[in-house]
């Protein structure tokens, strides 16, 4: 089956800060989404991004499906912004996610 | 509010024991995704149905069963747990199959003591 990486594992960083993180897959997908997971558990929409480039505020994002990733950028980060970052990628009706970036936000 | 409702919100009972988790999709979704959530396995794909029908089975234990009713609400139903079955229970909904952005409930806790 299609296998999602995600990296770095964990970031560390001061607010103000930005940052880049990675999603790689291992075969072609129908659709790929971000999430954010708050420390209370929640899963959070970020982005519903199968091909090119989404803004949304302080962040965005940008599969090139071709290549098999994804990128999201978060600038100007805040200590709100701290929690787990996943990617998911959709294929043959299942939603597989990596692992996830744990982002840590220091004030 | 996501508009995905699971219940309960928190769930303690004991090894042994058989549990039913509920998941309303939010309106006009037919498609119910169930997955685990436990602190060393990430985020495990269960089990996914589209207008009370199976698409797609993940690792879902024999012990584990799912159902799509007509109204579209689903159930998962976990027997025999066990201390390792202590996980958040996620369901996601979406129009459609895979080509469809999906969103999650908030989750319902489960600790098997």
């Amino acid at each position: 089956g299609i296998q999602v990486e995600q990296s770095p594992p964990d970031l560390i960083l001061q607010e103000g800060a930005n940052s880049t993180l990675r999603c790689n897959f291992s075969d072609s997908v129908n659709n790929l989404q971000w999430f954010h997971q708050n420390p209370w558990g929640q899963l959070i929409n970020l982005f519903y991004i199968p091909s090119g480039t989404k803004q949304n505020g302080r962040l965005s994002a940008t599969t090139v499906a071709t290549e098999r990733y994804s990128l999201l950028y978060i600038s100007s980060s805040q200590t709100t912004d701290s929690g787990v970052y996943f990617c998911a990628a959709n294929r043959d009706d299942k939603i597989i996610f990596g692992k996830g970036t744990r982002l840590h936000i220091l004030p | 509010d996501s508009g995905v409702t699971q219940t309960p919100k928190h769930l303690i009972t004991a090894t042994g024991q058989r549990v039913t988790l509920r998941c309303s999709p939010r309106s006009g979704d037919l498609s119910v995704y169930w997955y685990q959530q436990s602190l060393d396995q990430g985020l495990q794909f269960l089990i996914h149905y589209y207008n009370g029908e199976e698409r797609a089975k993940g690792n879902i234990l024999e012990r584990f069963s799912a159902q799509q009713f007509p109204d579209l609400h689903s159930e998962l139903n976990l027997s025999s747990l066990e201390l390792g079955d202590s996980a958040l229970y996620f369901c996601a909904s979406s129009v459609g199959g895979s080509s469809y952005g999906y969103t999650f409930g908030s989750g319902t806790r489960l600790t098997v003591v």
